[in-house]
């Protein structure tokens, strides 16, 4: 199994530059979660999915982030326009579903995103 | 709502020294614990988990006891080595959160030769 994927690894970029960072879960996953990680306040999640469906974004920190899940192997987790304070590691992640005594979230690597 | 408090670091231990980083929790109802490990520019991994109370996860020699009597879920190792060098997040999930993980902020471990 691949695991989580996501794209790019690494993404540098202007402030004011719309950024889209791209994530696909593990098949057969229904859950899907975007967090974003900053050394000031740790992990934080933004938005997480179930059958492809939005359940909570109260995370995203304001209406220049969007996300999508347009299907059950795909979503992207979109900045527009991007400031410096965006800068951050973001992860998705996946789950099988959402409870249950398996529970589990498999993380993907990460996107590094700077905006200079 | 849903909380985690976990030691706070850096922590650096020499090889083959004993580990503990606390954790306590605050949550609805009887939530779920886990460990979770992110090695240098990496994602997160799960390493262990407890889904009720007096349960004792363990892997990879460490081990974590669901404390239900103090809301506690410590991560223990009887002797580090330099590849536990990491940053461990304890985490909960509960049907009070609407089945989201809340994560503590972290523990940084360097482990020396």
């Amino acid at each position: 199994d691949a695991g989580v994927i996501q794209s790019p690894r690494h993404e540098v970029t202007e402030m004011g530059q719309e950024v889209t960072l791209r994530c696909k879960p593990i098949s057969g996953h229904n859950s899907l979660f975007w967090y974003r990680q900053t050394m000031m306040r740790g992990l934080e999640l933004l938005i997480y999915f179930n059958n492809n469906v939005p359940i909570d974004d109260s995370g995203m920190p304001e209406d220049r982030f969007s996300a999508k899940m347009p299907n059950a192997s795909f979503s992207t987790l979109k900045i527009q326009p991007s400031e410096p304070r965006d800068s951050a590691v973001y992860f998705c992640a996946s789950s099988l579903r959402l409870a249950g005594e398996n529970y589990e979230q498999y993380f993907g690597p990460g996107t590094r995103l700077t905006v200079t | 709502g849903d909380s985690v408090t976990q030691m706070e670091g850096p922590v650096t231990l020499s090889e083959e020294a004993f580990l503990t980083i606390n954790c306590t929790y605050t949550a609805t109802g009887y939530p779920s614990l886990f460990w979770y490990v992110q090695y240098p520019g990496e994602g997160l991994q799960l390493l262990l988990k407890a889904t009720k109370a007096d349960d004792k996860g363990s892997n990879k020699g460490f081990e974590a006891t669901y404390r239900k009597e103090t809301t506690s879920f410590h991560l223990e190792k009887g002797s580090v080595q330099v590849s536990d060098s990491a940053v461990y997040f304890c985490a909960l999930v509960s049907g009070g959160s609407n089945y989201k993980l809340t994560f503590g902020k972290g523990t940084l471990l360097t482990v020396n030769p």
